[in-house]
């Protein structure tokens, strides 16, 4: 069984379309992640739900916009799609946002064309 | 300055040499650290956490300074399975504002 899921694994998408990426942990944490790795390979946070409760949001465009249904589902919503938005974005969990590594899941790279 | 800075390589070593990575950190504050092992086009994935008083992991020793504020990760006897980004990670406190008194007069 996979720990954190995240679907699809490729995503190819013209400018301006808007898109979902979803994520699912069977881990029983309370803390999901949304990450964005550019191709500098550099992980930048997004956002982060603790109990469904938003926790952190970094500097992320309002086209972005996480949904957490319940604390097993983080999902990425994106409006407008710009070519910038092109990157590998990863979903993560941890039992806590504190003391714990995090589970990660297998990516989902996004191609704007 | 970066929050969290590191080396980004590429290190380039033979088999069996003994290799140092280090991690500067910016908030004093920080509280957790981790390193991560992110092979290519894969997820991260958590190699140890790192520890005041160090810690090891077979041929992995991690080690925290706080004074310095860094950390480090030392690989002996490198296999040639060891090849693959290593990311540190640091985790701060959550901060609090100075606090706003509120005095209800009778």
């Amino acid at each position: 069984d996979t720990a954190v899921s995240q679907t699809p694994k490729y995503l190819v998408t013209q400018m301006g379309n808007d898109k979902s990426i979803k994520c699912e942990q069977n881990l029983g944490h309370d803390t999901m992640y949304w990450y964005k790795q550019d191709s500098k390979k550099f992980l930048k946070i997004m956002f982060s739900y603790n109990n469904k409760e938003l926790i952190i949001n970094e500097t992320v465009p309002n086209r972005f916009s996480p949904k957490s249904p319940d604390k097993a589902h983080l999902n990425l919503h994106i409006n407008s799609l710009e070519l910038g938005d092109s990157a590998v974005y990863f979903c993560a969990s941890s039992q806590d946002w504190i003391n714990y590594g995090y589970t990660f899941g297998s990516g989902t790279r996004l191609t704007v064309v | 300055r970066k929050e969290v800075e590191q080396d980004p390589g590429p290190f380039n070593v033979p088999e069996g040499a003994t290799v140092a990575f280090n991690c500067t950190y910016s908030n004093s504050a920080s509280q957790s650290f981790f390193w991560y092992r992110q092979d290519c086009r894969k997820e991260p994935k958590l190699l140890m956490s790192v520890y005041s008083s160090g810690n090891e992991d077979g041929r992995f020793t991690a080690q925290l300074n706080r004074a310095s504020q860094y950390i480090s990760l030392l690989i002996r006897d490198s296999k040639l399975s060891d090849s693959a980004t290593y990311l540190c990670v640091v985790i701060v406190f959550m901060r609090f504002g100075a606090g706003t008194r509120l005095t209800v007069k009778p």
